[in-house]
C-alpha cells in the first residue's frame, strides 16, 4: 500500500531564506508526483509536476527533484518571501493497471515566512 | 478557458441528511476523481469517475456516492451524514491515461452539525 509522507509538519523562516520540504513514498510504481501549495481554507494549486522518468523541474524560485528509487522527492524554494506561506503538498499517481489515476497526498508541510 | 468548477462553496447539514456536491471539469477533459480533505489532513481519495461510471474507489463507506454525466459533469452524494464527515471536498479532473496531471477545484466546505 503506497504511503506517502513529509518532513518537516511545520516549518517557521525569515523571509529571503532558501529551504528544502521533503517528501517520501514506499512503493516506486509511480506515474509521476506533484507538488500542491494550498492556503487556508482553499482549493490546490498545482506548482510542479514530475513524470517518473524525470529527475527534476523547475519553475522560478521553485525546484522540485524525484529519486524514484529511493522513494524521494524534494521542493526547493529559493529567496522566501511571506506570500510563500501557505500549505505544501506532495502526491504521487500510483501506476499499475488496477490503479487508474488514483493520486496520494502527503500530510503536508505548513510553511510560515516571517517578514 | 474555465477551470475546475465546484458548487456550492459552502454548505452546512444535520447529522443524518443527505447532501449533493457537484463538479464541472476543465475543459477537454473526461476523468473526474473526487477528495476528501479533513482539517489539517492530506486529500484522501474518494473514487474516480470515466466514462460515467466508477472506476477506481478509496476506502470509503457506501454511504459515499457518486455519478457522472455525458458533459463528463460529476455529483458527489453522501447519504446518512455523520459529524465526522465535515471536510472539504475537492474535485480533480484530468485525461484518462493514467499519466496525466490532476487539476483541482477550489473545492466545497462541508459541515455536518
Amino acid at each position: 500500500k503506497q504511503e506517502v509522507t513529509q518532513i518537516p509538519a511545520a516549518l517557521s523562516v525569515p523571509e529571503g531564506e532558501n529551504l528544502v520540504l521533503n517528501c517520501s513514498f514506499t512503493d516506486s510504481a509511480i506515474y509521476n508526483l506533484q507538488w500542491f501549495r494550498q492556503d487556508p481554507g482553499k482549493g490546490l494549486t498545482s506548482l510542479l509536476l514530475i513524470q517518473s522518468s524525470q529527475r527534476e523541474q523547475t519553475s522560478g524560485r521553485l525546484n522540485a527533484s524525484l529519486d524514484k528509487s529511493s522513494g524521494r522527492s524534494t521542493l526547493y524554494i529559493a529567496a522566501s518571501q511571506p506570500g510563500d506561506s501557505a500549505t505544501y503538498l506532495c502526491a504521487v499517481m500510483e501506476a499499475g493497471k488496477t490503479s487508474y489515476d488514483k493520486v496520494i497526498f502527503g500530510p503536508g508541510t505548513s510553511l510560515s515566512v516571517i517578514p | 478557458d474555465a477551470g475546475v468548477t465546484q458548487s456550492p462553496t459552502h454548505l452546512i447539514k444535520t447529522r443524518g441528511q443527505q447532501v449533493t456536491l457537484r463538479c464541472s471539469p476543465k475543459s477537454g477533459h473526461d476523468t473526474v476523481s473526487w477528495y476528501q480533505q479533513a482539517l489539517g489532513q492530506g486529500p484522501q481519495f474518494i473514487f474516480q469517475y470515466y466514462e460515467e461510471e466508477e472506476r477506481q474507489r478509496g476506502n470509503f463507506p457506501d454511504r459515499f456516492s457518486g455519478h457522472q454525466f455525458p458533459n463528463y459533469s460529476s455529483e458527489l452524494n453522501v447519504n446518512a451524514l455523520l459529524l465526522g464527515d465535515s471536510a472539504l471536498y475537492l474535485c480533480a479532473s484530468s485525461l484518462a491515461g493514467g499519466e496525466d496531471e490532476q487539476f483541482f477545484g477550489p473545492g466545497t466546505r462541508l459541515t455536518v452539525l
